[in-house]
């Protein structure tokens, strides 16, 4: 089945540090790709998204590639601030036919200190 | 503005109890769904309707129970038959399928 792999948190980095988090997944057609981003005690907030092979979803100084080749949509920013602290959680979402399914990979905390 | 609001906050249930979650949105979405997070693992899929009157099983459906009246809203039980029901609820909705989904800002349940 349709599956989604992040990498274990959580992730400590000093403020400023370059981040990189992995998601990889594995579908049966072709999904659209989304990371999310969940701060304590909220619901989950869209951070960015691509619906193709190549497509760079970006935002708030995040970016993720659409890799086809390598199934694989990480996450990167290149300065972090102690308000990225939070779980960042991949997601693919495929259109079966019969409905459309959002799978989760099981989330990445990450914590910033100063 | 627009957005999901899911009520309560916080809830608590008796054994034996069922208890409903709100879900209402003004986004004018057509699909709608309900998700359960638990510590250290990913949304698994409740519950999910795409279209007012009509509503689809998702992963973990057992025990769980969902109506949708009403384009804006999704309510969802959690009856007595679903044993370990302590987790954070998570509503959310999208304009169509195929389109990104928005999420409320979550539910706590909890068992007394």
């Amino acid at each position: 089945g349709d599956s989604v792999t992040q990498m274990e948190g959580p992730v400590t980095l000093s403020e400023e540090a370059f981040l990189t988090i992995n998601c990889t997944y594995t579908a049966t057609g072709y999904p659209s790709l989304f990371w999310y981003v969940q701060y304590p005690g909220e619901g989950l907030q869209l951070l960015l998204k691509a619906t193709k092979a190549d497509d760079k979803g970006s935002n708030k100084g995040f970016e993720a590639t659409y890799r086809k080749e390598t199934t694989s949509f990480h996450l990167e920013k290149g300065s972090v601030q102690v308000s990225d602290s939070a779980v960042y959680f991949c997601a693919l979402l495929l259109f079966t036919g019969g409905g459309n399914k959002l799978t989760f990979g099981t989330g990445t905390q990450l914590k910033v200190e100063l | 503005d627009g957005g999901i609001t899911q009520s309560p906050k916080y809830l608590f249930r008796k054994e034996g109890q069922n208890v409903t979650l709100s879900c209402e949105q003004n986004l004018n979405h057509d699909a709608m769904y309900w998700y359960r997070q638990d510590p250290g693992q990913g949304l698994r899929l409740i519950y999910y309707s795409h279209i007012v009157n009509d509503f689809q099983k998702g992963d973990i459906a057992e025990g769980y129970s969902v109506s949708r009246e009403k384009k804006e809203s999704f309510p969802l039980t959690v009856t007595s038959a679903q044993k370990n029901p302590t987790a954070f609820y998570l509503c959310a909705s999208s304009p169509t399928v195929n389109q990104p989904q928005h999420f409320g800002d979550g539910t706590r349940l909890s068992i007394l």
